[in-house]
C-alpha cells in the first residue's frame, strides 16, 4: 500500500465549478499535512498546510480527519489558472525527515 | 517562505559523462536537504537525504556510487550523476526544510542524457 494515495484524475471541470480532491495516508504517526501545487515541468509549490480544525485560504479549503487518515482539498469558483497537479503531502518528525508525496491529482479547468 | 535555488535548470549530456547539480538555501541554513527524482507523469520519489558534514542516506534502490551527494556547508548540497545513461534522464529536485514543517523546493533540473 502506498504511504499517500490520491486519485490521479484527471479532473476536467468548467470554469466556476467547485471541485474536491481526496487523499489518504497510511502512517498514523504523521504530524504535518500539506497540499502542494505542481505545474507542468516545474517544482512543487506549497499551496496550504492542513490542520485538524480545517483551514481556508480564499477559494481553497483544506480538511484533515486524523481518525480516518484522510485529507481533502476543496476549490471553489475554479479558474483557468488553477489547472495543475495537486500533491497531497505528509510529514512526520523533525526537519531531518523528508516529506512523503502522493502521486498527485491532475486538474484541468476548461473555459 | 524560504528560498531554495537549484542550478542548472536543465542540462543535456552525453552518455558516460557526469553531471553536477547544485542546491543552495539562500536565506536560511539547512542542515538537511533532500533530493528527489520525478519521471514524467509520476510522483516525486525521494532518492536521498543529504546531511551537512556527514554521509548522505540513500533510499532503497538508489545507487550511492552513481548518485554522489556532498553537503559540505549549511547552504549547499550537490548531487553528481556519474556515468550518466539515457535511463537517468529525469527531473531532479532538491528541497530543504527550515524550522517550519513545510519544505521548499529548488526550481528543479531537467537532465537529458543522449
Amino acid at each position: 500500500r502506498k504511504e499517500v494515495e490520491q486519485d490521479p484524475g484527471p479532473f476536467n471541470v468548467p470554469e466556476g465549478a467547485t471541485v474536491a480532491f481526496n487523499c489518504t495516508y497510511s502512517n498514523s504517526a504523521s504530524q504535518s499535512f500539506f497540499w502542494y501545487r505542481q505545474d507542468c515541468r516545474k517544482e512543487p509549490k506549497l499551496l496550504m498546510s492542513v490542520y485538524s480544525s480545517g483551514n481556508e485560504d480564499g477559494r481553497f479549503t483544506a480538511q484533515l480527519n486524523r481518525a480516518s487518515q484522510y485529507i481533502s482539498l476543496l476549490i471553489r469558483d475554479s479558474k483557468l489558472s488553477d489547472s495543475a497537479t495537486y500533491l497531497c503531502v505528509v510529514g512526520w518528525g523533525t526537519g531531518r525527515r523528508a516529506l512523503t508525496f502522493g502521486s498527485g491529482t491532475r486538474l484541468q479547468v476548461q473555459p | 517562505g524560504a528560498v531554495v535555488s537549484q542550478h542548472p535548470s536543465w542540462v543535456i549530456c552525453k552518455s558516460g559523462t557526469s553531471v553536477k547539480i547544485e542546491c543552495r538555501s539562500l536565506d536560511f541554513q539547512a542542515t538537511t536537504m533532500f533530493w528527489y527524482r520525478q519521471f514524467p507523469k509520476q510522483s516525486l520519489m525521494l532518492m536521498a537525504t543529504s546531511n551537512e558534514g556527514s554521509k548522505a542516506t540513500y533510499e532503497q534502490g538508489v545507487e550511492k556510487d552513481k548518485f554522489l551527494i556532498n553537503h559540505a556547508s549549511l547552504t549547499l548540497s550537490t548531487l553528481t550523476v556519474t556515468s550518466a545513461h539515457p535511463e537517468d534522464s529525469s527531473f531532479y529536485i532538491c528541497s530543504a526544510r527550515e524550522s517550519t514543517p513545510e519544505a521548499f523546493f529548488g526550481q528543479g533540473t531537467r537532465l537529458t542524457v543522449v
